[in-house]
């Protein structure tokens, strides 16, 4: 199946600090990619989508000032977590589908610890 | 509106039991139903790909059905085993769009 890949899979920052999560599509070309919060024993909560080349739409409650998307290329999208507080602690997970957009193949994970 | 509901929330089961989920649907129109599997502090991973048109499709001990008059589908998963222990999420795309479910968390205990 096609790979997903997000970078860092863990990382520790300093609130206030801003932290960039990588979301690469390794062998398709992306048009869309999904990024999903989880915290613990919780379900995925989508947070925003986005589409190549236009900008990401955010779910009702999203700050798009703070989780700042973009999806530049067809293989690349990333999520930045800024001025970022322990809150924002949390699993974070993107997801892309290709031009048939009938399957999302998922990326293995941010964990973003804030403190 | 288009909903994704899982039953249960959660179950534990013992070791070498079979266990089955729930996964109902009001998406439409609707394009395709998969299963996720995803172990904690990991990324889903997909079991299963379920069509409009296949009511039965298997993955090992994984066993996912589809009856898409009544809009549901189930997991079955057979002789469960410890690593069984996971989130299994129910996502159904349609209309270009995702739908996920709340999930089900199992664990398979020995």
């Amino acid at each position: 199946g096609a790979v997903v890949s997000q970078h860092p899979s863990r990382v520790i920052c300093k609130s206030g600090t801003s932290v960039k999560i990588e979301c690469r599509s390794l062998d398709f070309q992306a048009t869309t990619m999904f990024w999903y919060r989880q915290f613990p024993k919780q379900s995925l909560m989508l947070m925003a989508t986005s589409n190549e080349g236009s900008k990401a739409t955010y779910e009702q409650g999203v700050e798009k000032d703070k989780f700042l998307i973009n999806h530049a290329s067809l293989t690349l999208s990333t999520l930045t977590v800024t001025s970022a507080h322990p809150e924002d602690s949390s699993f974070y997970i993107c997801s892309a589908a290709g031009t048939a957009n009938t399957e999302a193949f998922f990326g293995q994970g941010t964990r973003l610890t804030v403190v | 509106k288009n909903q994704v509901e899982q039953s249960p929330q959660s179950l534990i089961i013992l070791e070498g039991k079979n266990c089955t989920l729930q996964c109902n649907y009001t998406v439409s129109p609707f394009s395709n139903l998969r299963w996720y599997k995803q172990d904690t502090g990991r990324g889903p991973v997909s079991l299963t790909i379920m069509t409009f048109s296949e009511n039965t499709k298997s993955n090992g001990r994984y066993t996912a059905t589809l009856d898409a008059d009544t809009k549901q589908s189930s997991l079955h998963i057979t002789a469960s085993q410890l690593s069984d222990s996971a989130s299994y999420i129910c996502v159904v795309n349609g209309g270009n769009q995702f739908y996920f479910g709340t999930g089900t968390s199992l664990t398979v205990i020995p």
